[in-house]
């Protein structure tokens, strides 16, 4: 089974700032991963797939890079309605795995 | 507009079982793969069960191999997952979510809202 570890657990921002996540798999998943954003009492939002590609009516401000081990979401300028949890997940084979999240507080 | 509606969460005792459904709209069911992921209070999300579109294909989490079984009904719409010999730490919100992409590569693009599943006694 493929372990995903994201950081930092929670990053304190301030609205306009840029926020940075990372995710790392314990072993290549290629470019099949995936990002979503979930917020109290909600389901998860798919944000981005393939590493890199945004989801459909997701906004420019969210961007996804990264490939093989290593990846990285990025927020370029928080809006009150982005903070929220965010968990990255792989689906290179099964099982497919979930980071433990990371929380995206106002600072 | 695609939508995905679960129910049948509710109290169970441990060692007792339970039915949860999801029905699906918006979309050709047939032609997508379904998952449950679950969720328990306050923690990730944990992945249970695939089931492909014609049924041809299913996978389980080690943790509930065994226990649960996951089945659908195209002509319904709908999509089912039979939980036996329940334990505490099956409690959680349970998802279904709509596979998108190609074999066996797939994201996860609709969610439904979830239903909750209490196993105490």
């Amino acid at each position: 089974e493929i372990v995903m570890t994201q950081s930092p657990a929670t990053l304190s921002v301030s609205p306009g700032e840029r926020a940075t996540l990372s995710c790392r798999a314990s072993q290549s998943v290629s470019s099949n991963l995936a990002w979503y954003q979930q917020k109290p009492g909600q389901a998860p939002r798919l944000l981005i797939y393939g590493a890199s590609t945004r989801a459909t009516d997701i906004p420019a401000r969210f961007s996804g890079s990264g490939s093989a081990t290593e990846f990285t979401l990025t927020i370029s300028s928080l809006q009150s309605e982005d903070f929220a949890v965010y968990y990255c997940q792989h689906y290179n084979n099964w099982p497919y795995t979930f980071g433990q999240g990371t929380k995206v507080e106002i600072k | 507009e695609v939508q995905l509606v679960e129910s049948g969460g509710g109290l169970v005792q441990p060692g007792g079982s339970l039915r949860l459904s999801c029905t699906a709209s918006g979309f050709t069911f047939s032609n997508y793969n379904i998952n449950w992921v679950r969720q328990a209070p306050g923690k990730g999300l944990e992945w249970v069960s695939y089931i492909s579109g014609s049924s041809s294909t299913i996978y389980y989490a080690d943790s509930v191999k065994g226990r649960f079984t996951i089945s659908r009904d195209n002509g319904k719409n709908s999509l089912y997952l039979q939980m036996n010999s329940l334990r505490a730490e099956d409690t959680a919100v349970y998802y279904c979510a709509r596979g998108r992409g190609s074999y066996p590569f797939y994201y996860f693009d609709y969610w439904g809202q979830g239903t909750l599943v209490t196993v105490s006694s």
